[in-house]
Order: structure tokens, then sequence, then C-alpha cells
């Protein structure tokens, strides 16, 4: 088993583009959720989806949009990139309420 | 507002002293709460849980309604648990800002 995978692993993008970023959840998993992460801080939520629709939403604006398919996998948009959008991407699958799983990240950087 | 505090960013102790890490949280409902650490070069895992109330490589948590807390400990510290921890309060997908953990030989 593979466990959680993410791609790309870096990314690197122009203020104002839009990003898509995707994960497979660890096999048997049928829950996607999303984390921004920072340099020096905690992973922030962003989204987690269930049955490709979204379960519950973190304080993020808009321009963040995730969708997940019926293979359970799932992809993270991130429209008009600000220099801020600038982190690690983590995403981290689960069965239901039990704990998470958490891919590589696949690291972001807008300039 | 919902949070969860790790007070520590840094985190140094020897090698069999005890350790502990701190972790408050505020919610208005019944709490889950988890520890997750990452090691170096490898990804944010599942430590314990503390709905389990297991001992996993010698770390120990114990929810302390009264307190908000749920502080991780572990009483000899070993150089492999050096890293990156972090408490997280499942109910709304929260993360504090975790601390890092040196153990010196």
């Amino acid at each position: 088993d593979a466990g959680v995978t993410q791609s790309p692993t870096h990314l690197i993008k122009t203020r104002g583009q839009q990003v898509t970023l995707r994960c497979s959840p660890k096999s048997g998993h049928d829950t996607v959720s999303w984390y921004q992460q920072a340099l020096g801080q905690g992973p922030q939520f962003i989204f987690q989806y269930y049955e490709e629709e979204e379960r519950q939403r973190g304080n993020f604006p808009d321009r963040f949009s995730g969708h997940q398919f019926p293979n359970y996998s799932s992809e993270l948009n991130v429209n008009a990139l600000l220099l801020g959008d600038s982190a690690l991407y983590l995403c981290a699958s689960s069965l239901s309420a039990s704990a998470l799983h958490f891919g590589n990240g696949t690291r972001l950087t807008v300039t | 507002a919902q949070r969860v505090t790790q007070p520590e960013k840094l985190l140094s102790v020897f090698k069999g002293a005890p350790v502990e890490l701190k972790c408050n949280y505020s919610y208005s409902g019944s709490p889950e709460l988890f520890w997750y650490v990452q090691y170096s070069r490898q990804r944010l895992q599942l430590l314990l849980r503390h709905i389990s109330r297991e001992s996993i490589k010698g770390f120990t948590a114990d929810l302390n309604k009264g307190e908000t807390s749920f502080h991780l400990k572990k009483p000899f510290a070993q150089e492999e648990d050096s890293a990156m921890y972090y408490c997280a309060l499942k109910n709304d997908m929260r993360f504090g800002a975790g601390t890092r953990l040196t153990v010196k030989p």
C-alpha cells in the first residue's frame, strides 16, 4: 500500500495564476482533508471531502476550492494566486472519523 | 474562539530525562484530541489519540478536561524521539503550531 500520494511534489507559479494539486488517498479511505502549512507553522485546515462533497471547511477564501472523485481521489484548486499562498500543501486521508494519514505534501512557491 | 495551543516551539532534554510537551485546547463540546509526530524527512503521522488511552513508543497523554490540557509525556526520552510534535483537535480539524523536541545524548 503506497499510502497517501500527492502530486506534484514541487510547483512554482506566478502571482495571479491558478494551480491544481492532486491527492490519492490510502487504500480503503473515503475521506480526504487538505491542509496548508506555512514555514514554522502548524497545518491549517482548508477543507474536507467525503462522498464527493465538501463536508467541513476552515477559514480560507473562496479562491480555494476542491473536488473529490468517485474513486475518492481529490484535487485542490487555488485561483488568483497570491505570494502568501506559498506553502506546503498537505493532503490527509481517513476512513470516516478515524485518524488522519498524511501525504508528503506539495511545496508551492508563488513568485 | 476554538484553538489548540502548544506554548513551547522548542524543547530540549537529555537522553534518559523525562519529557512533557504541553498542549492546551479551547473547545465548547466534547474534545477529540490527537498527537501527531513528524520525524526528520518523514511524513506527519499519528502518535496517539486520547480515546484509546494507549502508550505508544513510551509516550502517554491524558485528557484533563478541567485544565483543558492534553500534555504528552514520556518518562525517559530517547534520541530517536527527536522530532516535531503537533497536538490536534479533531472536532474542527485544528492543529497546534508544534513543538520541536530535541533529545541530546
